[in-house]
């Protein structure tokens, strides 16, 4: 079945650094976009990056912009993000998901989340 | 970038009865406007794309309305299982942003 499993999560310092990847099956993972939206704990959504099926194009949120890169591996099936220069406000459960029907930026499968708190 | 508002931040109704929930847009999205539903300790879940277009597997008594700046989820006859946080979010434009939820609780 169309599923996606995020890993990586942790404890980490301020000012360290972390990487997530997300493991797609069940869908042809190169043809669809593919997002990370966080959710610090009991806050709501905020959506975080972008990429294209391709790689060709991304975008990130301003609160993450220069820390944060978003890539992908498509002969792996593999959703990445590189978090660099950690701050307590990154604290959150990360999610990837897939871009929804018809190419639109809604998420419409989700992977379990993973959780990531910076803390000293 | 668009701020989405939602109304109530929390909304009280008992089985059965309609549920109406409200997303407010600071700019046009035109139809570019999805709904999801998330429940305690789970990934959210995807109800409702291009403003009014049901997802895959998600039943009738979910229905969208709205274009441009207003948007509003209908529930028709709530079920147990769908007291649930609810968010929209737009995709019109980069970044891509959720409004802050609305609680749906039991009456």
């Amino acid at each position: 079945q169309v599923q996606l499993v995020e890993s990586g999560g942790g404890v980490v310092q301020p000012g360290g650094s972390l990487r997530l990847s997300c493991a797609a099956s069940g869908f042809t993972f190169s043809s669809y976009g593919m997002h990370w939206v966080r959710q610090a704990p009991g806050k709501g959504l905020e959506w975080v990056a972008f990429i294209r099926y391709d790689g060709s194009n991304k975008y990130y949120a301003d609160s993450v912009k220069g820390r944060f890169t978003i890539s992908r591996d498509n002969s792996k099936n593999t959703l990445y993000l590189q978090m660099n220069s950690l701050r307590a406000e990154d604290t959150a459960v990360y999610y990837c998901a897939k871009d929804g029907p018809g190419g639109a930026d809604a998420f419409d499968i989700w992977g379990q989340g993973t959780m990531v708190t910076v803390s000293s | 970038e668009i701020v989405m508002t939602q109304s109530p931040a929390t909304l009280s109704v008992s089985p059965g009865e309609r549920a109406t929930l409200s997303c407010r847009a600071s700019q046009s999205v035109s139809s570019n406007l999805a709904w999801y539903q998330q429940k305690p300790g789970q990934a959210p879940r995807l109800l409702i794309y291009g403003a009014s277009t049901r997802a895959t597997g998600i039943p009738a008594r979910f229905s969208g309305s709205g274009s441009g700046t207003e948007f509003t989820l209908t529930i028709s006859s709530l079920q147990s299982e769908d007291f649930a946080v609810y968010y929209c979010q737009q995709y019109n434009n980069w970044p891509l942003v959720f409004g802050q939820g609305t609680k749906l609780e039991i009456k």
